[in-house]
């Protein structure tokens, strides 16, 4: 499972706690992205960077906050903002135009 | 921006027989439409892709075909087994979104032993 990991596997959040997701990737893809699934769902886009130090709101963005300053990593914060934060959380990564490598996801579930 | 639809939600076949998961888009374009196969809880994994310069693609038994008029493109899985169960995601991208994944709602494929 190199290439793109994620951790931790599973993550519990307290009401009006922020917690960091992190996403670590070896592929020197300069993309990369974040996505919300729900049970049952698809998949939502939150935030997305082409380059470091540069990123983009996604469909979703609303609670959320990144960085990306280093090429491999673009962490995500899920702020106390975000009101219904227990879901699936998965990071990608990818060369422009090119697919998507998906890391094995987060579980966060708040207590 | 984009639009992907995807059909059917749910799809149930007996083993050894064929399935066809069909997705259309609104971008004219959008140029590269992958597949992605995910196991429950696990991560969506690539099972095939196709560009616009290209009318289908074939890899042992799955193709892919792609309609650039109509804005449409369709999985097909032949042979079925129940190993291949699993929920399906189309998802369509182009040069004017920055590599962004437009993700259909996904197809439940149920492959019956």
């Amino acid at each position: 499972d190199g290439g793109i990991t994620q951790s931790p596997k599973y993550l519990f959040r307290k009401e009006g706690q922020n917690v960091t997701l992190s996403c670590e990737q070896n592929l020197n893809h300069d993309a990369m992205y974040w996505y919300r699934q729900d049970p049952g769902q698809g998949l939502r886009l939150i935030y997305y960077s082409q380059i470091v130090n540069d990123f983009q709101k996604g469909d979703i963005a609303e609670g959320y906050s990144v960085s990306r300053e280093k090429k491999e990593s673009f962490p995500l914060t899920v702020t106390s903002a975000q009101k219904n934060p227990t879901a699936f959380y998965l990071c990608a990564s990818s060369i422009r135009y090119n697919e998507q490598f998906f890391g094995p996801g987060t579980r966060l579930t708040v207590l | 921006g984009e639009n992907v639809e995807q059909h059917p939600s749910t799809l149930s076949v007996q083993e050894g027989d064929s399935a066809v998961i069909k997705c259309t888009y609104s971008d004219s374009a959008s140029n590269y439409f992958p597949w992605y196969k995910q196991e429950l809880g696990k991560r969506p994994q690539l099972i095939i892709d196709i560009r616009s310069n290209v009318g289908e693609k074939k890899d042992q038994r799955i193709a892919v075909t792609l309609n650039k008029t109509a804005k449409h493109f369709s999985l097909h899985i032949t042979e079925t087994q129940p190993e291949d169960s699993a929920v399906y995601f189309c998802a369509a991208s182009g040069p004017d979104n920055f590599n962004k994944f437009y993700f259909g709602s996904g197809t439940k494929l149920n492959v019956k032993p």
